[in-house]
């Protein structure tokens, strides 16, 4: 069952705007992963965030948890065109346990 | 650089027919995985490995096999195909320590 749910599905803004996309699971995790995916692709880990953890930043990316809530969040800031692509949250729980969410389209206008 | 490769980008299967994924890893990584993505349905795990040799089942295995002779090589095998393992299938490596997964670029399968 996928347990990680992504939020909106889709998402359309322009060049240079924030993009924010949220991830909600429901068991207990060890650690959660934001990965991108360009159309067609592979995925590709961007940014990992332990259970202890509330924030995190790499880049222009800024990664949250709330262990309480059962949610993450994804921020880009000063988004750009090449950031096109779907973006997919993983809960690790446990040992080889990864599941994977339903992904966030996102879309940057230029 | 961490490499994944899948032995094809694109597959053109036939229904029954025995089709065989292979996927590569050049980083000595103990553990990889098979997944199968479709639309709406996120990455579903097939199987995983830990060691060569050794399988454990995800998710989704019916219709699916896995072997791990080599630590580098892991190769999801459909015993007879059928008209809904059309998918994208991803294979992925990380370490024993587990902070990431590298993947590859994807087969895409049709059956028909």
């Amino acid at each position: 069952s996928q347990q990680g749910e992504e939020d909106p599905q889709a998402l359309s803004i322009q060049e240079g705007e924030n993009a924010t996309m949220n991830c909600s699971y429901k068991t207990s995790i060890n650690n959660l992963q934001w990965y991108r995916q360009n159309s067609g692709r592979g995925l590709v880990h961007l940014i990992l965030i332990r259970s202890n953890e509330r924030e995190k930043h790499s880049g222009r990316l800024r990664v949250t948890l709330d262990t309480s809530k059962k949610s993450s969040s994804l921020l880009i800031t000063a988004s750009r065109a090449a950031d096109t692509a779907s973006y997919f949250c993983a809960t690790v729980s446990g040992t080889y346990k990864y599941i994977f969410g339903t992904g966030t389209r996102l879309k940057v206008l230029a | 650089d961490v490499k994944v490769t899948q032995s094809s980008r694109y597959l053109v299967k036939r229904t029954g027919e025995k089709v065989f994924l292979e996927c590569v890893q050049d980083m000595d990584h103990e553990n990889m995985f098979w997944y199968r993505q479709d639309p709406g349905l996120g990455l579903r795990l097939i199987y995983f490995s830990y060691d060569v040799k050794m399988k454990e089942k995800g998710d989704i295995p019916e219709g699916y096999s896995v072997s791990r002779e080599k630590k580098e090589r892991f190769s999801l095998i459909l015993e007879s195909a059928s008209t809904n393992q059309t998918s994208m299938y991803l294979c992925a490596s990380e370490t024993a320590r587990g902070d990431e997964q590298y993947f590859g670029p994807g087969t895409r399968l049709t059956v028909t």
